[in-house]
């Protein structure tokens, strides 16, 4: 089965620098990878995702990329504000299976101000 | 719309004790899921279905039992609890129209089992 790892598991930059979070995926059918952000005791919220018919995505200060043949993805944000500080997740599944993605096992990111 | 629903928001167990956790949707959504989050694992998927009367098991099913007699709900059976299922639990609902996606979580039952 599909099998995620996600790295690094924490992250620490200065407010209004970049991060950047990295997954790689085992299954080659996987197809649909969105990223989700945890914040503390709250439920997962999706904050962009991609499909593998394109190499990005942007989202105002996030990006998506999306390597195939190397099966690995990550997220970019820019201008990092407090604010974006929590957990990130990364999923696989097939992008007519969002219902039982595999998930990445976190990153905490934490913005100095 | 309440979106996705779950009852209790927390609860606390003894080992070997049963209960049942209420999952519930509105949107009319086909697909709903069951998570578990443990510490440093990430979500894990314990069961899942694509509609009504039917379901399936995902990554971690041992110990959980699902069904879904209506399309609006969703409900995860722990059968004998124990303290290897303390966590927390994360109903999910999604659609799929061919273009777009989108699985929405519920807010969570934080499970303690003594």
């Amino acid at each position: 089965g599909e099998n995620v790892e996600q790295h690094p598991s924490t992250l620490s930059v200065q407010e209004g620098d970049s991060a950047v979070i990295k997954c790689t995926y085992s299954d080659s059918a996987s197809n649909y990878f969105p990223w989700y952000k945890q914040e503390l005791g709250k439920r997962p919220q999706l904050i962009i995702d991609i499909r593998s018919n394109v190499g990005e995505k942007k989202d105002q200060r996030i990006a998506v990329t999306l390597n195939k043949t190397a099966k690995h993805f990550s997220l970019h944000i820019t201008e990092t504000q407090p604010e974006d500080s929590a957990v990130y997740f990364c999923a696989a599944s097939t992008w007519d299976s969002s219902y039982k993605l595999i998930f990445g096992s976190g990153t905490r990111l934490l913005v100095r101000p | 719309n309440a979106g996705v629903t779950q009852t209790p928001k927390f609860q606390v167990l003894k080992t070997g004790q049963s209960m049942t956790l209420q999952c519930a949707q509105d949107m009319n959504h086909e697909y709903m899921s069951w998570y578990r989050q443990d510490p440093g694992m990430g979500l894990r998927l314990i069961h899942y279905s694509v509609g009504a009367g039917i379901t399936d098991q995902g990554e971690v099913p041992n110990g959980y039992n699902v069904s879904r007699s209506t399309t609006e709900d969703f409900p995860l059976r722990l059968l004998s609890a124990a303290p290897s299922q303390t966590s927390v639990y994360f109903c999910a609902s999604s659609y799929y129209s061919g273009a777009k996606e989108t699985q929405y979580f519920g807010p969570g039952t934080r499970l303690l089992v003594l």
